[in-house]
């Protein structure tokens, strides 16, 4: 069954803090990796990735892909109060079959609580 | 304003009730998926409309059904419902169907509690 596990499943930290949040995932067919946040309903996009070893940057936010260990770490540097929230790591299978088509399967999710 | 309306906001309705939720599309857009998320979870995938036929569903039994309009406005429909059924209904409008979650919008979703 495909599956995508987040660590961990909650943080607190300080403002001007580094976090990293993890995401590995056990999927057939993988097309891309996204990553969301999602603060009170609506989850916003963040980074998509499809290839292993490139990073994307924007702003405090970066994030990285490596298919060869079936995982992705999205980084936030220099914390801010704005970044509570919870980050949503999602994969997108390649269309096979009409099961697939479209289908993100989502991690748990990590909630993100930066203090002042 | 996230481009994509879902309604209603909150809904409670009676264990064995059915009920409907309403999505909007973004203007452009013709791919409408329904998500549920149960709290403390992810989002997990109902099924995704595309030009108005079913393109694809995830593990949810038949009780859960949808519709696309022509408009690519859709709806989710949930036949005799059960308590395990209270969660946040996201839908996501996209175009196209074939790079999944690329160019989603997703809307603020609608709360549906099951007493």
């Amino acid at each position: 069954e495909d599956k995508v596990v987040q660590s961990p499943l909650s943080l607190v930290v300080h403002e001007g803090d580094t976090v990293t949040l993890n995401c590995s995932y056990e999927v057939t067919n993988f097309r891309s990796l996204l990553w969301y946040k999602q603060e009170k309903k609506a989850p916003t996009f963040l980074f998509m990735l499809t290839s292993s070893g490139i990073e994307k940057k924007s702003g405090r936010l970066s994030s990285i892909l490596d298919k060869k260990e079936l995982s992705s770490i999205l980084n936030i540097t220099a914390t801010q109060t704005g970044d509570s929230a919870i980050y949503l790591c999602a994969v997108g299978l390649e269309p096979y079959g009409s099961g697939n088509t479209g289908k993100l399967i989502f991690g748990q999710g990590t909630t993100l609580q930066v203090k002042p | 304003e996230t481009g994509v309306t879902q309604s209603p906001t909150h809904l409670i309705k009676t264990r064995g009730q059915q009920v409907t939720l309403r999505c909007s599309s973004q203007s452009g857009h013709n791919t409408v998926s329904w998500y549920q998320q149960a709290l403390g979870q992810g989002p997990q995938f109902i099924f995704q409309y595309y030009r108005e036929e079913e393109n694809g569903r995830g593990n949810f039994p038949p009780r859960f059904s949808g519709l696309q309009f022509p408009n690519y406005s859709s709806e989710l429909n949930v036949n005799a419902l059960e308590l395990d059924d209270s969660a946040l209904y996201l839908c996501a409008s996209s175009f196209g169907s074939v790079q999944p979650g690329a160019g989603y919008t997703f809307g603020s979703g609608t709360r549906l509690t099951v007493v």
